[in-house]
């Protein structure tokens, strides 16, 4: 079975510092790979997504990057924390056109 | 704006009750789908109805789709108070590339 990683669970950081969000995936391959932010009491805003090692593709342009080392590998990046990178940061798996299928997430406070 | 709005944004109701919830969009779409997400918790997928599909049944689940008007709706029924959860519609439009815009959620409570 299929099974998708998330870490850290939360995450304090300060502004302007670096950040590094992984997650993996396990039990399939060349699976399509998402990141979505959420604000609290909000829904989910797309931030990248890939269909491929090295293929991102970038919803919305801000503080962020998203790498694909591997072809179940999915890292969020920043080199300076902004205050509103704050949320709850949800990795995702698909096949194709289907279901997605989401990780535990991670709580990132920006102080 | 998002692809996806649910309306209403908050449902308060008794167990055993229906409860319905309503997701519009604005482009065509390959797929629809609704999740289900607990407080701090991911996302879980309930449904996935495609373009050419009207409805679908799952369980205690029924989700319709009518493309002309770019609508759908997620009827729970004889709800229980473990329904309680934040439910999303996706859409994934049809000019390709795998993306799924969500829609910012209902927020369904069920009193037990």
């Amino acid at each position: 079975s299929q099974t998708i990683h998330q870490w850290p669970a939360t995450l304090v950081q300060p502004v302007g510092s670096p950040l590094s969000l992984e997650c993996t995936v396990e039990g399939t391959s060349n699976p399509n790979l998402y990141w979505y932010r959420q604000a609290a009491g909000r829904g989910l805003q797309l931030l990248f997504y890939s269909v491929g090692i090295g293929q991102i593709s970038s919803e919305v342009p801000q503080n962020l990057s998203a790498s694909r080392p591997q072809d179940r590998q999915f890292i969020l990046s920043s080199k300076k924390l902004l205050l509103s990178d704050s949320g709850f940061y949800l990795c995702a798996w698909s096949w194709g056109s289907n279901e997605q299928f989401f990780g535990p997430g991670t709580r990132l406070t920006v102080l | 704006s998002q692809q996806g709005e649910e309306d209403p944004q908050a449902l308060s109701i008794q167990e055993g009750e229906n409860a319905t919830m309503n997701c519009s969009y604005k482009t065509s779409i390959n797929n629809l789908q609704w999740y289900r997400q607990n407080s701090g918790r991911g996302l879980v997928h309930l449904i996935l109805i495609r373009s050419n599909e009207r409805e679908k049944h799952s369980g205690r689940l029924r989700v319709t789709l009518d493309t002309s008007k770019k609508s759908s709706s997620l009827l729970i029924t004889a709800s229980r108070a473990a329904d309680t959860a934040s439910y999303f519609c996706a859409t994934e439009p049809d000019t390709g590339g795998f993306k799924t815009i969500f829609g910012a959620g209902t927020r369904l409570f069920v009193k037990a």
